[in-house]
């Protein structure tokens, strides 16, 4: 069974500028999980979709933003770039969304890595 | 608001000792737990979980205890190998899976 795929794994682009991550979850996996792992910050919970509605989100500004399709595939965009920013950012998906009662796991992508400069 | 938190950001430990690794919680309604590793340049696998209405779950050399009063968790492995070197997320699912800050672990030959 192939793993949660991620695109792109690394790149650069420089403030000001919007960027969109995509994420193909395993085959059958309807929740999708965005996060950002940034030093000190652990990984921080940007948003979460379940058969295309986001069902929860993280404390971003509204620059962060996502969206789920029909196959279950999401993207998440960030506007206006700013260099705080710069973070690894990790989707997650799992066959039910996360909580209640729901006690699988998620698996989780390589990440792409964002840098801004 | 951290609603998850692990105090430690490092830990080394030499091989073939214990590891313990903590993290506490301040959210009630948290009613299941999990603990990830993660090495870099790759995602984080998900390693042990536990059930808020268990005290203690075991997996190889992989135990996790629960103390709900205190809203605190811990991770130990033994015996520790190189190999376990890596950064440790602490998690925790009410309406969303929550993590800590994540703590690294470096196993000293």
């Amino acid at each position: 069974k192939a793993g949660v795929t991620q695109t792109p794994r690394y790149l650069i682009k420089t403030r000001g500028q919007q960027v969109t991550l995509s994420c193909s979850p395993i085959s059958g996996h309807r929740s999708v999980s965005w996060y950002q792992q940034t030093p000190g910050q652990g990984l921080q919970f940007l948003f979460e979709y379940f058969s295309e509605t986001q069902r929860n989100k993280g404390n971003f500004p509204g620059r962060f933003s996502g969206r789920q399709f029909s196959n279950s595939r999401s993207e998440m965009n960030v506007s206006t770039l700013e260099l705080g920013d710069s973070a690894l950012y990790l989707c997650a998906s799992s066959s039910e969304p996360p909580g209640q009662g729901y006690t699988g796991e998620l698996f989780f992508g390589e990440g792409s890595r964002l840098t801004v400069l | 608001d951290q609603q998850v938190k692990q105090n430690s950001p490092s830990l080394s430990v030499q091989e073939g000792r214990i590891s313990i690794l903590n993290c506490d919680y301040t959210n009630s309604m948290f009613d299941y737990f999990l603990w990830y590793k993660k090495y870099p340049a790759e995602g984080p696998t998900f390693l042990i979980s536990i059930s808020s209405i268990k005290d203690k779950n075991e997996d190889g050399r992989f135990t996790v205890f629960l103390n709900k009063s205190a809203k605190h968790l811990s991770l130990h492995i033994v015996p520790s190998q190189p190999g376990d070197s890596a950064v440790y997320f602490c998690g925790a699912a009410g309406n969303k899976l929550t993590f800590g800050g994540g703590t690294r672990v470096l196993v000293k030959p």
